[in-house]
């Protein structure tokens, strides 16, 4: 999976709880990026990074907060867990802009009860 | 919302067939991507193709992009069993990280 790694993989938590994902790559890829995978859904994405401290929203960034304190870590954070983020969540790198191609994590199945 | 869509949603082929999977999108794109997805994994590039392209080969894969109809295939020649898995295409406009994924087509190989 190409230097990248997912904590944890997987977790169940209860409604109005935290929740911290954390992505870490050893690629020193400049950009990094959260994506949620539902049935019928395919990706969408959730937030983005473009370089240390600096993040930007995506598709479906209403209830997530991300932080990068470091080039090789990407913390997505659940700020009060809601039953539809039940989801698997990815994480994905990329050298450059997404002008090039992605490079994926394993997965975080993540459970809202 | 998606900006791809693909098609068909499933597809069960005996091996050593080919196997074709559209995908077709709604805006101007800067360019096109497939991925696969075995069960349980993470998402694998297999392909990148640029809208001033029309072809591109890679091993067993051929694609395809129409721009004028907005549209992508992806064929695999002389399917294998390992060959089994969810692919998506995924555009990307502009020069921007807003990378939109169809739901995907889960196609099936049998030995």
């Amino acid at each position: 999976d190409a230097g990248i790694t997912q904590s944890p993989r997987h977790k169940v938590t209860e409604t109005g709880t935290p929740v911290t994902l954390r992505c870490h790559q050893t690629e020193n890829h400049r950009y990094m990026y959260w994506y949620r995978q539902d049935p019928g859904h395919g990706l969408r994405l959730i937030h983005y990074s473009y370089g240390v401290k600096d993040t930007d929203k995506g598709e479906v960034s209403d209830g997530y907060s991300v932080s990068r304190s470091k080039t090789e870590d990407f913390l997505l954070t659940l700020e009060s867990a809601t039953s539809s983020q039940t989801s698997v969540y990815f994480c994905a790198i990329s050298g450059s802009s997404a002008s090039y191609e992605q490079y994926f994590g394993p997965g975080t199945r993540l459970t809202v009860t | 919302s998606q900006q791809g869509e693909e098609d068909p949603q499933a597809l069960s082929i005996q091996e050593g067939e080919n196997a074709t999977m559209n995908c077709s999108y709604k805006t101007s794109i800067n360019n096109l991507q497939w991925y696969r997805q075995n069960s349980g994994r993470g998402l694998v590039h297999l392909i990148l193709i640029r809208s001033n392209e029309r072809e591109k080969h890679s091993g067993r894969l051929r694609v395809t992009l129409d721009t004028s109809k907005k549209s992508s295939s992806l064929l695999i020649t002389a399917s294998r069993a390992a060959d089994t898995a969810s692919y998506f295409c995924a555009t990307v406009k502009g020069n921007n990280n807003d990378m939109r994924f169809g739901a995907g087509t889960r196609l099936t190989v049998k030995p």
